[in-house]
């Protein structure tokens, strides 16, 4: 089944407990972003990669942090998680220029 | 500063009726997306537009892409409960970024 997987789904954490939410897909995607989901602000993107090592900044990517070594993964870190990085994250991907396929989501809580 | 809004931002409406979402965005782009959003799940693609005059059809959903005027909508025909969700559109500029920038969404409450 065509899909794309994020772990955890939820977590707690505690302010500066460095933290990693993976993400992967089975498409063969080159396209793979990152975004977060707050009340009344819709979805921003974080980071996205167009390949394999090439990444670059979406709207909000202060705080985080990616990588893109293989192609069917781009986990998000978070260094030093704070409060206001609260919020529901979701992986997508795609073929370039395709509409883009989303993961289930991750709720996270930074106290 | 590149910005997509939609209007309204929230809608409830009767079964049966007709009504128009609009996705308004500043800047170039040619190729425009519409997503569906229901309560605690993840987004599923709904319409991709890709030129000027674009229409696509789905069930009681028709999206349409005026490049010119930047606009797109999505029409509800005859609403029923189950298109109760939230819409979002979103642009990738054609500027030469690979960005996508979302709509705050429209959120669809659709009464019996």
């Amino acid at each position: 089944e065509a899909q794309v997987t994020q772990n955890p789904r939820y977590l707690i954490t505690v302010t500066g407990k460095k933290l990693t939410v993976t993400c992967s897909q089975n498409m063969n995607h080159e396209y793979m972003s990152w975004y977060r989901q707050d009340p009344g602000l819709g979805l921003r993107q974080i980071y996205y990669s167009m390949n394999v090592e090439v990444t670059d900044k979406g709207d909000v990517p202060e705080g985080y942090k990616v990588s893109r070594k293989e192609k069917r993964n781009f986990p998000l870190i978070l260094e030093s998680p704070s409060p206001n990085q609260t919020s529901l994250y979701f992986c997508a991907s795609s073929r370039w220029d395709t509409t883009q396929y989303f993961g289930p989501g991750t709720r996270l809580t930074v106290l | 500063e590149l910005k997509v809004e939609q209007n309204p931002l929230f809608l409830s409406m009767q079964e049966g009726k007709n009504y128009t979402i609009y996705c308004n965005y500043s800047t170039t782009s040619d190729r425009l997306y519409w997503y569906r959003q229901d309560p605690g799940k993840s987004l599923e693609s709904l319409f991709v537009l890709l030129s000027n005059g674009a229409v696509k059809q789905e069930g009681r959903l028709m999206a349409s892409l005026d490049t010119k005027a930047r606009l797109s909508t999505l029409h509800i025909t005859a609403a029923v409960h189950d298109l109760s969700a939230t819409y979002f559109c979103a642009v990738h500029p054609s500027s030469g970024t690979y960005k996508y920038i979302f709509g705050t969404g429209t959120r669809l409450k659709v009464l019996a």
